[in-house]
């Protein structure tokens, strides 16, 4: 099992919808948690760093983390078609080594 | 651009031949880290350097492979003997110090025929 489970998708949606991405993990150690997007042949962009439980919001992207459940989520609100990537959950114990999920892919159809 | 460099970009290579990348942090930037991303799949840990110091290698970090940050600023990450599952994207990311954001570069995509 790995520590970090995450649906590679495609996910698909209209322009203007809410997108609801989601992470498990299992390692009740991971103190940080980071959603990260990646463009096709990019290196990955950080979006979003917590840490520790509760929700963080900028501009159109929430992430909320609930470690009871140990489960993440980042939501994207009037989706856009740039927003079309690869988006990679992230977690860490101690914030130097990250453990990546394996990302889902996300289309946003103008 | 004040960002996180890696050259080179690309990289082809025949089986059982030496490589080496480079990487550049950001400025002031005290910790260094490589990833290796393959087709589908998220980035994975392969080590990191706090200053010239190489604290932490992950197992994926065969004896083929090795690291080096030596004067505390660049780094290279020399693979030897290239194998055909060396093929991937090598990642190299930076952050100022423990529990900071790590910005990463935009990778060196190697192939090994």
């Amino acid at each position: 099992q790995k520590e970090v489970e995450q649906d590679p998708g495609p996910l698909s949606v209209p322009e203007g919808a809410i997108v609801s991405l989601n992470c498990t993990y299992s390692n009740s150690a991971f103190q940080y948690f980071m959603w990260y997007r990646q463009y096709s042949r990019k290196g990955p962009e950080l979006l979003m760093y917590t840490y520790s439980s509760g929700n963080k919001e900028d501009g159109r992207f929430t992430a909320q983390v609930d470690k009871s459940s140990k489960y993440i989520s980042l939501f994207i609100r009037d989706s856009q078609p740039s927003d079309s990537a690869t988006y990679l959950c992230a977690m860490s114990s101690s914030a130097s080594k990250i453990i990546f999920g394996s990302g889902t892919r996300l289309s946003i159809r103008p | 651009d004040t960002g996180v460099s890696q050259n080179p970009r690309h990289k082809i290579t025949k089986r059982g031949q030496n490589v080496t990348f480079r990487c550049d942090p950001i400025s002031e930037h005290n910790r260094l880290y490589w990833y290796r991303q393959t087709l589908g799949q998220g980035p994975e840990f392969l080590t990191y350097f706090q200053n010239e110091a190489q604290l932490e290698k992950s197992r994926l970090l065969s004896d083929r492979f090795s690291a080096e940050r030596p004067k505390g600023s660049f780094s290279t990450l020399e693979i030897q003997r290239t194998e055909q599952g060396d093929s991937a994207m090598y990642l190299c990311a930076s952050s100022f110090t423990e529990g900071d954001e790590q910005f990463f570069g935009p990778g060196t995509r190697l192939t090994v025929l």
